[in-house]
C-alpha cells in the first residue's frame, strides 16, 4: 500500500538554526499538510498546501515557517531560526482530493537545543 | 471553534472489547476519524466514517456515530494486546480549498491479563 515518507526520522538542531523536513507524499495525491504534537500535547494542523500554494495554515505557521514542493514528489517544511518550543514531533499527511481521508507518515521528531 | 474531545485513559482485559467515546462541535464535519498511535510511531489511519453515515464496520473494529449529538465511538472487539496504543479521535470540515484535521487528546488504552 502507498505510503507518506518522512526524513530524516529524528532531527536534532541548536536553536537559531534553519532546519528543513521532508516528506514524499503519496503519488497521485493532490493536497498536503503539515501538523505538529509537542510531546504530551494534541496533534495540532499547521498548514495545508494546494496547487502550489497554501491553502490555509494555523496561528502557529507565522513568518519563520514556510512549506514548499520543489519538484514533483517533494514536500517540505521550513522553520527558519528555530526555537526551543518548536520541538515536537511533525507529521506530514497527504490526501487525493481536498476531502478524502488524509494518511499520515510516521513522523520527524525535531529536538531543537 | 471546533474541539474534539476524548477520555484520556480505558483499561480492558484482554478478550473483552472496548468502547472508546469521543464528542465534536463542528456540526459541518464530513469526515471523522479514528487513527491509532503506537509509543514512537507515526498516526496510523484505522478508519472513517462519512458524516451521513451511522455505522460502518471493519472486521473487529466497529464505528458508531450519532450526529445529531455529535458523539462517536469505536468498539473493538477481542481486544489483544497488540492494540494497546493511543487511539486519536478527529474530524475535518472542509475548509477554504482542503480540509484540515482536527483531533481529540487521544485515549491510552492499555490491555491487562
Amino acid at each position: 500500500e502507498p505510503e507518506v515518507t518522512q526524513t530524516p526520522s529524528h532531527q536534532v538542531t541548536q536553536m537559531g538554526q534553519e532546519v528543513i523536513l521532508r516528506c514524499v507524499p503519496i503519488s497521485n495525491h493532490l493536497y498536503f499538510y503539515w501538523y505538529r504534537q509537542i510531546l504530551g500535547q494534541k496533534v495540532e494542523f499547521l498548514v495545508s498546501f494546494y496547487n502550489n500554494e497554501i491553502s490555509e495554515k494555523s496561528e502557529i505557521f507565522d513568518d519563520q515557517f514556510s512549506v514548499e514542493r520543489p519538484d514533483g514528489s517533494n514536500f517540505t517544511l521550513k522553520i527558519r531560526s528555530t526555537k526551543l518550543e518548536d520541538s515536537a514531533m511533525y507529521f506530514c499527511a497527504s490526501s487525493g482530493y481536498s476531502n478524502q481521508p488524509q494518511h499520515f507518515g510516521d513522523g520527524t521528531r525535531l529536538s531543537i537545543l | 471553534g471546533e474541539d474534539v474531545e476524548q477520555s484520556l485513559f480505558l483499561s480492558v482485559r484482554e478478550g473483552d472489547s472496548s468502547v472508546i467515546n469521543c464528542t465534536y462541535t463542528d456540526s459541518s464535519s464530513t469526515y471523522l476519524y479514528w487513527y491509532k498511535q503506537e509509543p514512537g510511531a507515526g498516526l496510523q489511519l484505522l478508519t472513517y466514517i462519512f458524516s451521513n453515515m451511522d455505522m460502518k464496520q471493519d472486521q473487529r473494529l466497529t464505528v458508531l456515530l450519532n450526529k445529531k449529538d455529535k458523539h462517536l465511538s469505536l468498539r473493538i472487539a477481542d481486544t489483544q494486546t497488540g492494540d494497546s496504543a493511543i487511539y486519536f479521535c478527529a474530524e475535518s470540515s472542509l475548509g477554504s480549498s482542503a480540509s484540515k484535521i482536527i483531533f481529540g487528546s487521544g485515549t491510552r488504552l492499555s490491555i491487562r491479563p
